[in-house]
């Protein structure tokens, strides 16, 4: 049973454009939420988190939002830009003792046209 | 400051050969783990360790074995390749301190890509 879903396989945005980038989840444990970025041939990489006691987290461009009562997450992403292009996947995990592992969706492929 | 390094890059096995993925981390981190990441699967856990001396499983473990001699080192051993385990693997660390030091975010490495054929 997939934990941590990522309905879209791709989206395709215009340059300048919002990009937004959706996941839900199941597991009512889950407190921590993660996004990481994937170019090609790389590892991933760290994007920006949100804990379940907020509802956004702001960093430059990229803006989190959680709806804990949906069980629901966005990403979004203003303006696009070319070098925003990349797999973005939602992680996610519970601050429990003992508890260190993430659960990943299956990703997003994110491609921004110039 | 490396971070977290892994060898080789690319590999290629016949069915049945045996290797170890090498990792290696350079920042004092007690969490590492190794992924696989397979077309339209996302990252899926294969094993992870707290500290030196303690593993334990992922999602999914079978084919593989790992051990944590050290707070450095985490290699992810293949003991007999099948094509099922053509995938990339990236190996991950994070601390795991405890309160309002603790960091949730897990740094990757660039990934070894494996081809058994």
């Amino acid at each position: 049973d997939q934990q941590v879903k990522q309905n879209s396989p791709s989206l395709s945005v215009q340059e300048g454009r919002i990009s937004i980038l959706n996941c839900d989840y199941t597991n009512s444990m889950f407190d921590y939420f993660l996004w990481y970025k994937k170019y090609p041939a790389e590892g991933p990489t760290f994007l920006i988190s949100i804990s379940s006691i907020k509802d956004k987290n702001e960093d430059g461009r990229f803006t989190v939002f959680l709806n804990k009562s949906a069980k629901h997450l966005s990403l979004h992403i203003v303006p696009s830009q070319p070098g925003d292009s990349a797999v973005y996947f939602c992680a996610a995990t519970y601050s429990g003792a003992g508890s260190y592992q993430l659960t990943f969706g299956k990703g997003t492929k994110l491609s921004v046209i110039p | 400051n490396a971070g977290v390094t892994q060898t080789p890059k690319f590999q290629v096995l016949k069915t049945g050969q045996s290797m170890t993925l090498q990792c290696a981390q350079d920042m004092n981190h007690e969490y590492m783990s190794w992924y696989r990441q397979d077309p339209g699967m996302g990252l899926r856990l294969i094993h992870y360790s707290v500290g030196a001396g303690i593993t334990d499983q992922g999602e999914v473990p079978n084919g593989y074995n790992v051990s944590r001699s050290t707070t450095e080192d985490f290699p992810l051993r293949l003991l007999s390749a099948a094509p099922s385990q053509t995938s990339v693997y990236f190996c991950a660390s994070s601390t795991v301190r405890g309160g309002g030091a603790r960091s949730y975010e897990q740094y990757f490495g660039p990934g070894t890509r494996l081809t058994v054929t």
